[in-house]
Parts: structure tokens; sequence; C-alpha cells
């Protein structure tokens, strides 16, 4: 099993501009958790999904984040416009929906913004 | 929202000696305690978990144990090695949410040889 999939590693992009930031989940994970890590705040819960549905979006900061899930297979955060502030490493995880599974996080997005 | 207290935030120790970090949350309903070991650049990953129906969990060097009643859980690290040195965070389950989860701020080991 590959794990979890994040594209792409490292983002850089300009104040305004908008990002784009994708998450595959492990085969089968039935949760698919965004997470925005940075030095003040540490690991943030921003949304999560169960079978593709958004449950849970009350962590997402702003109107200028959204997130979609599309398919079992695929999601999206998206910042729209971006500003400096957003500079983080933003995380993705899945996890299956027995009660012995566990959260596996991807390699995580570094995204600066200027 | 709910939330969870971990320290110390950071903490030195020489090689062989045991390293203890402690953890507090609120959701009296969180049933759910996992340990996650995050090296430099890497994304964290888990070390070791505990539910809420065992009050200890040992594997090889590592052990966890949990206080239901006071709401906090630890992780204990014996016979330390260098390559121990890494941030720790610990979490709690967020109730009735399925499976998401509350981390701690994080604690950065580092062993010293």
């Amino acid at each position: 099993d590959a794990g979890v999939i994040q594209s792409p590693r490292h983002e850089v992009t300009e104040m305004g501009q908008e990002v784009t930031l994708r998450c595959k989940p492990i085969s089968g994970h039935d949760y698919l958790f965004w997470y925005r890590q940075t030095m003040m705040r540490g690991l943030e819960l921003l949304i999560y999904f169960n079978n593709n549905v958004p449950i849970d979006d009350s962590g997402m900061p702003e109107d200028r984040f959204s997130a979609k899930m599309p398919n079992a297979s695929f999601s999206t955060l998206k910042i729209q416009p971006s500003e400096p502030r957003d500079s983080a490493v933003y995380f993705c995880a899945s996890r299956g929906s027995g009660r012995k599974d566990t959260q596996y996080f991807g390699p995580g997005t570094r995204l600066t913004v200027l | 929202g709910e939330n969870v207290e971990q320290h110390p935030s950071t903490l030195s120790v020489q090689e062989g000696d045991s390293a203890v970090i402690k953890c507090t949350y609120s959701d009296s309903a969180s049933n759910y305690f996992p340990w996650y070991k995050q090296e430099l650049g890497k994304r964290p990953q888990l070390i070791i978990d505990i539910r809420s129906n065992v009050g200890e969990k040992k594997d090889q060097r590592i052990a966890v144990t949990l206080n239901k009643t006071a709401k906090h859980f630890s992780l204990h690290i014996t016979e330390t090695q260098p390559e121990d040195s890494a941030v720790y965070f610990c979490a709690a389950s967020i109730s009735n949410s399925g499976y998401a989860l509350n981390f701690g701020k994080g604690t950065s080991l580092l062993v010293t040889p």
C-alpha cells in the first residue's frame, strides 16, 4: 500500500493567488482528515469527511478555505485568495471505520505564501 | 472547543535515561488516546495508542498510562536512545465525532549521547 498521498509536496505562491492541495487516502479508508501545522498553533484539525461527506468543518479558519471530496479516493483543500498567514504544513490523514483502526498521515504539503 | 494540554514542551535527557510526557484532556467522553512521533520534516507517525477500557499499555521501551478519572495520560520511554529524539504529540478523540482527534502542542525530546 502506498499510504496517504499528497501533492504537491511544496508550494510557493504569492498573496492573492489560489492554492489547491490534493490528497489520496489509503484505499478502503472511510475517514479523511485535513490538518494544518504551524509552530504557533501546532496541529489543528480543519475538516474531516466520512464516506466523502463533510462532517465537521468548524476548524476551517475562514471562508477563504474550502474542501471537497468528490469520490472515495480524492480530496482537495483550496485556499482562495491565499495570504501570508496561511503559510504552514498541511497534512491529510485517513483511517478505516473499524474501532481498532488508526489514523495515518500523508507526507504533508509545505505551503509558503509570499 | 475541547483542549488537550501537553507538558513539557521541551525535554532533554541523557541516553539511557527515561523520558515522561504528560497530557490532560477536557472532553470526558474521549475514549481513544494515540501518541505520534514526528521527526524533523516528516509526517507524524503513530507509536502507541490506548483506549479507555485499558489503564496501561506497553510496547518494548514505550508505555502509555491512562487515568480516566483524572483525565490525564502519559507516555513513558525507557532506555532512551539518540534516535528517540523527535517531537511527540498526544491526542484525544473528539466525542461524537467518529474518530477525529484533538492534538496537544507537542514535546520536543532531545536525547544526548
